[in-house]
């Protein structure tokens, strides 16, 4: 079964500096897609960043970039010059493209999320 | 396009009692559905639709059913509400399962 862990349930940054969140999955499949999806207070769930699992290249929109390590099963994102509307919880998530052709498509697998405040 | 719309946004009910969580998207996606937040464990998907007469069960779907008589619509109903049930709800469509999934604002559900 896939799994989705983000090991930093909370973390702090210091506004206009970097910071780096965790994210590792499990999955025997080959070809998948990564996201991270942000929540701010409003609860609202807003799509951050998406990555193809059979793309080299990271993923990068503005100030938000993703280190994807495909053997290692790693997929961190990097959130540079942090503002405080970066606070929120950030949630990883998973789709497998067989899970797709099994019926079950589009099923995100959500990680139990990492709560950041970014400090004036 | 107002995207995924929900309603209502706040509920109280009382152990027993049911109702149907509304879901509604206006982008033509074929893929709809449902999740349930609790705190500490991310959100976790209930009930699933990859076009309208076609659902299915996630990972939780005890206690909750679904029916897709639109491809607009994807109402969410508890038949007998229990305090287990106290969560936040989102719905969500995408064009294709692994496309952007687009959420709508959630649902508070108190059950008491």
């Amino acid at each position: 079964a896939q799994t989705v862990t983000q090991s930093q349930p909370e973390m702090s940054v210091q506004e206009a500096e970097t910071v780096t969140l965790s994210c590792t999955y499990d999955t025997s499949e080959n070809n998948y897609y990564l996201f991270w999806y942000k929540q701010p207070p409003s609860r609202q769930m807003i799509l951050v960043i998406r990555q193809e699992a059979y793309k080299q290249q990271n993923a990068t929109e503005n100030r938000f970039s993703v280190n994807f390590q495909k053997a290692a099963k790693s997929f961190s994102l990097k959130i540079s010059d942090s503002q405080l509307g970066d606070t929120a919880m950030y949630f990883c998530a998973f789709v497998g493209e067989e899970m797709n052709y099994g019926g079950s498509q589009g099923n995100l697998i959500f990680g139990k999320g990492t709560k950041l405040s970014v400090k004036p | 396009n107002a995207g995924v719309t929900q309603t209502p946004k706040f509920q109280v009910l009382k152990t027993g009692q049911s109702m149907t969580l509304q879901c509604a998207q206006d982008m033509n996606h074929e893929y709809m559905s449902w999740y349930r937040q609790d705190p500490g464990m991310g959100l976790r998907l209930i009930h699933y639709s990859v076009g309208a007469g076609i659902t299915d069960q996630g990972e939780v779907p005890n206690g909750y059913n679904v029916s897709r008589s639109t491809t607009e619509d994807f109402p969410l109903r508890l038949l007998s509400a229990a305090p287990s049930q106290t969560s936040v709800y989102f719905c969500a469509s995408s064009l294709h399962g692994y496309n952007e999934q687009f959420f709508g604002p959630g649902t508070r559900l108190t059950v008491l």
